[in-house]
């Protein structure tokens, strides 16, 4: 079955810098990527998600690229805020809507004021 | 703007006991999923269900775990005979499925289960 490995497991970043987390997939069949996110004690909430007939997509000061051919994927967050301090996960899927999730194993973001 | 709802968001249970976790999809939904997650650990898939059936299953849903759509709005996780190491926070999640691959899952907020 797909594998997702995620890093860095933890990150710390100063206010208004950028932010980079990525991730690795084995299964080259899987075609849609999510990025959650996870604040304390709540449900993961979708961020941004790309499918694997794009290489980036852009969303305000949040941007995902995929290589297909290396298998990997990334989140990049520019002027970070220390609202963006949360934990994230990346995950993949493949075939059709109904598709299972696989996550990573979560990144811990803190922004610094 | 529509949610997943989850009730409770607490329950402990001894082990050995039954508990039923209770989740409310977005109304026009289709696909019902169960994840789990164990403290600092990652999101593990357990069971999706569309059209009143299992979809596929994870080799973590065994026979202890059952799920049911008893109606048109609640979508339910059952387990008969809860092991210590059941505790973990359970999350629901729903699509709305169709054209388009409109993969994106919504997950509700979780409810914690601790076997005693």
């Amino acid at each position: 079955g797909e594998n997702v490995e995620q890093h860095p497991s933890t990150l710390s970043v100063q206010e208004g810098d950028s932010a980079v987390i990525k991730c690795t997939y084995s299964d080259s069949a899987s075609n849609y990527f999510p990025w959650y996110k996870q604040e304390l004690g709540k449900g993961p909430q979708l961020i941004i998600d790309i499918r694997s007939n794009v290489g980036e997509k852009k969303d305000q000061r949040i941007a995902v690229t995929l290589n297909k051919t290396a298998k990997h994927f990334s989140l990049h967050i520019t002027e970070t805020q220390p609202e963006d301090s949360a934990v994230y996960f990346c995950a993949a899927s493949w075939g059709g809507s109904a598709r299972q999730l696989t996550f990573g194993s979560g990144t811990q973001l803190t922004v610094l004021p | 703007e529509p949610e997943v709802t989850q009730t409770p968001s607490h329950q402990v249970t001894q082990m050995g006991q039954e508990v039923i976790l209770r989740c409310v999809p977005i109304s026009n939904h289709l696909y019902f999923y169960w994840y789990r997650q164990i403290l600092g650990q990652k999101v593990e898939f357990l069971v999706s269900f569309y059209n009143n059936e299992i979809s596929e299953k994870s080799e973590i849903f065994d026979d202890q775990f059952s799920v049911e759509r008893p109606d048109g709005s609640n979508f339910t996780l059952k387990i008969r005979s809860t092991k210590l190491e059941d505790s973990a926070m359970y999350f629901c999640a729903s699509i709305k499925g169709g054209l388009a691959a409109a993969n994106e899952q919504f997950f509700g907020p979780g409810t914690r289960l601790t076997v005693l």
